[in-house]
């Protein structure tokens, strides 16, 4: 079983719609957590962190399930620069390594 | 600026060659990752450092090597027995300590010619 596993997609969802992501992980001691966005041929790049009591940045919204393993993203009225993959990110501090997901891809279209 | 710098941005390699990816960070990180990305996939890990003069392997730390001799730097050397070596390389770097994220590179994009 992969340490951090997401839902490759592609999603296809139209400008406006609201679309969720899930990631799970499988590493109980894991302690921070990210989402990651990456445009095509570049470097990753923090869309937010998640903390254990949710948190909310304009149209995105993360949550953290720690007894279930898995962690969320939910973008709001998605617009069409919202396309892009979508990569979550867990830190377990026991041994500093960061693990990413092999990322979820989303495609707003017009 | 503090950031965290990858040269060259692209590079091609002839079989049966070393090359050296350089890694450069100045945001006084204590740990670094030299991550690889093939098309269309997602983020491996291949080695990680944690402090000076001690690294980890990853998942796919075969046919690659590192050294951290000093802090700020991380180079990665992709020996030749490293078999499918064309992919797009990432380093990242982060503190240890507290609930931060890690900084990326722009990348080097290496071809084997």
């Amino acid at each position: 079983r992969k340490e951090v596993e997401q839902d490759p997609g592609p999603f296809n969802v139209p400008e406006g719609a609201t679309v969720a992501f899930n990631c799970t992980y499988s590493n109980s001691a894991s302690q921070s957590f990210f989402w990651y966005r990456q445009d095509c041929r570049k470097e990753p790049k923090l869309l937010m962190s998640v903390y254990s009591s949710g948190n909310e940045d304009g149209r995105f919204t993360a949550q953290l399930n720690r007894a279930s393993q898995y962690i969320s993203l939910l973008i709001r009225d998605s617009k069409l620069s919202d396309s892009a993959t979508y990569l979550c990110v867990v830190n377990t501090f026991s041994s500093y390594k960061l693990i990413f997901g092999s990322g979820t891809r989303l495609l707003v279209r017009p | 600026d503090g950031g965290i710098t990858q040269s060259p941005k692209y590079l091609f390699r002839k079989e049966g060659q070393n090359v050296t990816l350089s890694c450069e960070q100045n945001l006084n990180h204590d740990a670094m990752y030299w991550y690889r990305q093939d098309p269309g996939q997602g983020l491996r890990l291949i080695y990680y450092s944690q402090i000076v003069n001690d690294f980890q392997k990853g998942d796919i730390a075969e046919g690659y090597s590192v050294s951290r001799e000093k802090k700020e730097s991380f180079p990665l050397t992709v020996t030749s027995a490293q078999k499918n070596p064309t992919a797009f390389y990432l380093c990242a770097s982060s503190p240890v300590q507290g609930n931060t994220e890690a900084f990326f590179g722009q990348g080097t994009r290496l071809t084997v010619v």
